[in-house]
């Protein structure tokens, strides 16, 4: 596609319910990646994708979170048993491959709010 | 671990102005620095991105500097328009596109 596209944009869930954000990078992009972005806090790193591997998993905050990528192309971020604080925006990114030096683009992001 | 400071946290201008953001960085082992807009609501738009091996770039009005060795970088805008309102975040690379951002600077630029 012409740009990183994020699903659904707006979610309002209940406490304890699960919850999958769906991202859909920019076509031939092998790279993609999850961040968060908390009210009042900067953006932080959750996930990266290789392909279908995820060589750094380090930045999910705890075991509800999980994100897998089939295909090569589309990625899902899982958030089992949702908490108030996983209240946030989280975006997703892509690149051409996961080299440094190769401009990353964002999502419009999906905006989560557990009440 | 990598820390990344924006200053100033807002900034509010006339339009015309010329104007300096800042960025600093705690560990110089970078691969890369990226300036990124963010618009209320929105996701992130990339301005400039500076390969550790060079010292600037520069985009139409915009133009970022990097000294890696001090661990700093600058966003030049140059005669700041209304349009150019939004929050301003740099992002260091600290290898494999692991993005590590500072907290950004809200931009303001009045008619």
């Amino acid at each position: 596609g012409a740009g990183v596209s994020q699903s659904p944009s707006n979610k309002v869930t209940e406490k304890g319910k699960d919850v999958e954000l769906r991202c859909d990078p920019i076509s031939g992009h092998t790279a993609l990646y999850w961040y968060r972005q908390s009210l009042g806090q900067g953006l932080e790193f959750l996930i990266y994708f290789q392909g279908n591997s995820a060589p750094d998993k380090s930045g999910l905050p705890s075991d509800r979170f999980s994100a897998e990528r089939t295909g090569g192309s589309v990625s899902t971020l899982t958030i089992q048993r949702t908490q108030q604080e996983d209240s946030a925006v989280y975006l997703c990114a892509s690149s051409l491959d996961g080299l440094s030096g190769n401009t990353i683009y964002f999502g419009e992001g999906s905006w989560l709010t557990v009440v | 671990k990598q820390e990344v400071t924006q200053i100033p946290a807002a900034l509010s201008v006339p339009e015309g102005e010329n104007l300096v953001l800042n960025c600093s960085f705690t560990d110089s082992a970078i691969y890369n620095l990226q300036w990124f807009r963010q618009d209320p609501g929105k996701g992130l738009t990339s301005l400039l991105l500076i390969q550790s091996s060079q010292r600037e770039q520069t985009s139409g009005r915009l133009n970022a500097s990097l000294d890696k060795s001090s661990g700093r970088s600058t966003l030049y805008i140059a005669a700041s328009q209304p349009g150019d309102s939004a929050t301003y975040l740099c992002a260091v690379n600290t290898g494999f596109q692991k993005l590590v951002f500072g907290t950004g600077t809200r931009l303001l630029v009045s008619p």
